[in-house]
């Protein structure tokens, strides 16, 4: 199926153990990102992407780690989870103007 | 320092009637603004957009209206529906960087249509 697909959909993990979100898309979209919502704040930008083997900062990166081999993948790594990372994270793909979103995971740290 | 404002967290209109929903940004640079709907448990969906080189642009009931001096942007959606309510977030972009560093968004404004 065309479009962005983000898995898992849910994920509950302990705080200290690392955690990948999985995003994929089959537009071959140049620009990839990644996005959290928390209550209050909207959606803020953690990393994004121009193309494959290029990511750089967002907002609010601190405690994630991206890679991008292959223009179609986009995982996001939490590399020792903590409670405040406790949100809604939504991949986003775009060709340069308007982004398309994946369907969000929601990932609990306990 | 929230460079795109919204300043409603909610906002409850009669079904049939006119729907406004406000926004403010700072950054003289943003150059290329977008609505997105949003319903619980899924993802953003891409509702309109709207080009600095433009002042509305109009897509069936959806209207956006840009005030560039007063560095703001309406969402006008005529006439509101039940299936309009959803939250709302307005977002921007400086496009001309490519648009390669993502969009800044709104904390959204929750449309709530009565029947």
């Amino acid at each position: 199926d065309a479009g962005i697909t983000q898995s898992p959909r849910y994920k509950i993990t302990e705080t200290g153990r690392q955690v990948t979100l999985m995003c994929h898309q089959t537009w071959s979209h140049s620009y990839m990102f990644w996005y959290r919502q928390d209550l209050g704040h909207g959606l803020r930008l953690i990393y994004y992407s121009a193309a494959a083997d290029i990511t750089d900062k967002g907002e609010v990166p601190d405690g994630y780690v991206v890679s991008r081999s292959k223009t179609e993948n986009f995982p996001l790594t939490l590399e020792s989870a903590t409670r405040s990372q406790t949100s809604v994270y939504f991949c986003a793909s775009s060709p340069g103007t308007e982004a398309f979103f994946g369907q969000g995971t929601r990932l609990t740290v306990v | 320092d929230q460079q795109v404002k919204q300043n409603s967290p909610s906002l409850s209109v009669q079904e049939g009637r006119i729907s406004i929903l406000n926004c403010d940004y700072t950054n003289s640079m943003f150059d290329y603004f977008l609505w997105y709907k949003k319903y619980p448990a899924e993802g953003p969906t891409f509702l309109i957009s709207i080009s600095s080189i433009k002042d509305k642009n109009e897509d069936g009931r959806f209207t956006v209206f840009l005030n560039k001096s007063a560095k703001h942007l309406s969402l006008h959606i005529v006439p509101s529906q039940p299936g309009d309510s959803a939250v709302y977030f307005c977002a921007a972009s400086d496009y001309s960087g490519g648009g390669a560093d993502g969009l800044t968004f709104g904390k959204g404004t929750h449309l709530i249509i009565q029947p």
